[in-house]
């Protein structure tokens, strides 16, 4: 799971700022996902995305959250007008086909979001 | 819908003991199931997956579980536990229908006493 990338590992924001993360999946992998783990609590699927296409955005929140993954360059999860409440660990993981079950996803190590 | 339930969110076995880690899901249509392990500060390690075929899974580690459709169960072992086994571990279920949306327990922690 090293091959996928994530930056920052760590990122303090105040209250009202943006948080960008970022993460490069691994070589030859073309979809991408992004979970979030709150304290004390499993992951959960926030979004689903192939190159330059958002697949399945359903537990994405409806407000301030939004994600990317651009035909060049790494996908970005952006979190605007940052609360308390998002400080959480946020992972993307990737996968070579959309197969996922069946081709394993590799996680990636994670960015941890304060709010301050 | 599909979920995943881990009971005991905190297991304390000692050196040498056997390790049980419990999980069953909940899926209409056949489920595919994972156990991955989480180290502090770390991503999720894949640890075993089932699919189709054998229902009992080996992974790495010396870990290994068996997929029960009858009681929905998916637990995981491993005959002999090590220091190094300490860390937090969630199971996860995802199907075809969902494609590669993965569900996951919430996790149970695992501490090994010397």
């Amino acid at each position: 799971n090293a091959g996928v990338m994530q930056n920052p590992r760590h990122l303090v924001r105040r209250r009202g700022q943006e948080a960008r993360l970022r993460c490069s999946p691994m070589k030859g992998h073309s979809h991408v996902y992004w979970y979030r783990q709150l304290p004390e609590e499993g992951l959960k699927f926030m979004v689903y995305l192939q190159k330059e296409n958002i697949i399945d955005e359903s537990g994405m929140p409806k407000e301030r959250f939004s994600a990317e993954f651009p035909k060049e360059g790494p996908s970005i999860l952006r979190i605007q007008q940052v609360v308390r409440g998002d400080s959480a660990a946020y992972f993307c993981a990737s996968s070579r086909t959309r197969d996922g079950p069946r081709n394993t996803i590799y996680f990636g190590e994670g960015s941890w979001l304060t709010v301050v | 819908a599909q979920s995943v339930t881990q009971l005991g969110s905190h297991v304390s076995v000692s050196e040498g003991a056997l390790v049980l880690l419990r999980c069953n899901y909940s899926s209409s249509v056949p489920p595919y199931l994972f156990w991955y392990v989480q180290y502090p500060n770390q991503g999720l390690q894949l640890l075993l997956k089932y699919t189709t075929g054998a229902t009992l899974v080996k992974g790495i580690n010396g870990f290994e579980a068996e997929f029960k459709k009858s009681e929905t169960s998916f637990h995981l072992t491993k005959p002999s536990a090590h220091m190094s086994d300490a860390a937090e571990y969630f199971c996860a279920v995802t199907t075809s229908n969902t494609g590669n949306q993965f569900y996951f327990g919430t996790g149970t922690s695992l501490t090994v006493i010397p």
